[in-house]
């Protein structure tokens, strides 16, 4: 069946510093592929997506490419700042009718000043 | 912004007894979804609702478990006879008539002794 993996952490940066969070997935054709993020006390916020090969996902300065060739949707921000703190969340939805997510086991980010 | 709610934010039951839990989700919404996360592993799907009946479910969703849309608002999932594993985090999430993102709930911290 379809799965994820991502880094699990917990990770601590300072602020300024560049994130990778990694994430591969298992998934037959072409699914869809979500950053999600949860701040301390809320709930699942979506933070980008892709829905197809090569496509670019972008948002409050992070980004995440979708690699079919290497099944990777790896996020990245230039320049973290201490409100991105947070626990962030690989997901896919499988190709076809199925509207489930998938998520990896989630990443807890610590930006400290 | 609208967002989705759920009810109430943590609860603690006794083993055997029956739960409710309740979500309120964005009001243009279609389709609605409960997922559950255990303390330290991967935010699972249990059920997706569509049109007033389960479009999808998981392996977890067994005969222990049901949904409903009560009203026009609510959204709810009932636990018949907690079990100790059924111990979670429990998000609510919902999408409009395009599916292709899910909004979530801030969860229900759900503990059974």
């Amino acid at each position: 069946g379809n799965s994820v993996t991502q880094m699990e952490g917990p990770v601590t940066l300072s602020e300024e510093a560049f994130l990778t969070i990694n994430c591969t997935y298992t998934a037959t054709g072409y699914p869809s592929l979500f950053w999600y993020v949860q701040y301390p006390g809320e709930g699942l916020q979506l933070l980008l997506k892709a829905t197809k090969a090569d496509d670019k996902g972008s948002n409050k300065g992070f980004e995440a490419t979708y690699r079919k060739e290497t099944t990777s949707f790896h996020l990245e921000k230039g320049s973290v700042q201490v409100s991105d703190s947070a626990v962030y969340f690989c997901a896919l939805r499988g190709q076809g009718g199925s509207e489930k997510l998938v998520f990896g086991k989630g990443m807890k980010l610590t930006v400290n000043p | 912004e609208p967002e989705v709610t759920q009810t109430p934010s943590h609860q603690v039951t006794q083993m055997g007894q029956e739960v409710i839990l309740r979500c309120v989700p964005i009001s243009n919404h279609l389709y609605f979804y409960w997922y559950r996360q255990i303390l330290g592993q991967k935010v699972e799907f249990l059920v997706s609702f569509y049109n007033n009946e389960i479009s999808e479910k998981s392996e977890i969703f067994d005969d222990q478990f049901s949904v409903e849309r009560p009203d026009g608002s609510n959204f709810t999932l009932k636990i018949r006879s907690t079990k100790l594993e059924d111990s979670a985090m429990y998000f609510c999430a919902s999408s409009d008539g395009g599916r292709e993102t899910q909004y979530f709930g801030p969860g229900t911290r759900l503990l059974v002794l």
